[in-house]
């Protein structure tokens, strides 16, 4: 089975810019979620996706979005970019919400400029 | 608020040595734990995980950690480190009630040829 996938590797975007980053879970997989990565505050969750719906929001700000697709497939947006966004996004799926094990893909790595 | 708290950032070792990473949670309800970990250049794997049942889990790679439910804690250990275990470990918490998932900060552990 191939894994989550996450696209694109890398990104460099200015301030002010938005951003959209893609995420396809593991097949079969429909539960979608989104953390970010950064070295001060480690590894944060963003927000978690099943079926279409988001079922879980972490504590970031509105600029920060997502969505998921009827193939269970997932974009994140975050709109006006800061300084302060420059991090690892990374991407889990699982095939549920509750307990499942997450697999997570190999991250989009966002500089901010 | 959930937390998890990992105790050690940086650990190094002698190959060989002995290995035990703390970790505790703040949280009373039914929870999920995980270890994560992120080697250099590769994703966030598994390396094990606790739902219920023994809390002496084993996980990939000689890993095993003990889940003590009066103390809120997940230690990891390993009782002979190899050089291919420089990573980062990362711990992680899941609760029934939120169902996000939360990180530890991690711990870098180097280990010495």
């Amino acid at each position: 089975k191939a894994g989550v996938t996450q696209t694109p590797r890398y990104l460099i975007k200015t301030r002010g810019q938005q951003v959209t980053l893609s995420c396809s879970p593991i097949s079969g997989h429909r539960s979608v979620s989104w953390y970010q990565q950064t070295p001060g505050q480690g590894l944060q969750f963003l927000f978690e996706y099943f079926s279409e719906t988001q079922r879980n929001k972490g504590n970031f700000p509105g600029r920060f979005s997502g969505r998921q697709f009827s193939n269970s497939r997932s974009e994140m947006n975050v709109s006006t970019l800061e300084l302060g966004d420059s991090a690892l996004y990374l991407c889990a799926s699982s095939l549920g919400t509750m307990g499942e094990t997450q697999y997570f893909g190999p991250g989009t790595r966002l500089l901010v400029l | 608020a959930q937390s998890v708290s990992q105790h050690n950032h940086h650990v190094i070792l002698s190959e060989a040595a002995s290995l035990e990473l703390g970790c505790n949670y703040s949280y009373g309800g039914t929870v999920n734990l995980f270890w994560y970990v992120q080697y250099p250049g590769q994703h966030l794997q598994l390396l094990l995980k606790y739902f219920s049942g023994d809390p002496l889990v084993k996980g990939i790679k000689g890993f095993e950690a003990e889940f003590i439910k009066s103390k809120f804690s997940f230690n990891l250990r390993k009782p002979s480190v190899q050089w291919s275990d420089t990573a980062e470990y990362f711990c992680a918490v899941r609760s029934s009630n939120t169902g996000k998932l939360i990180f530890g900060q991690g711990t870098t552990l180097q280990v010495k040829p």
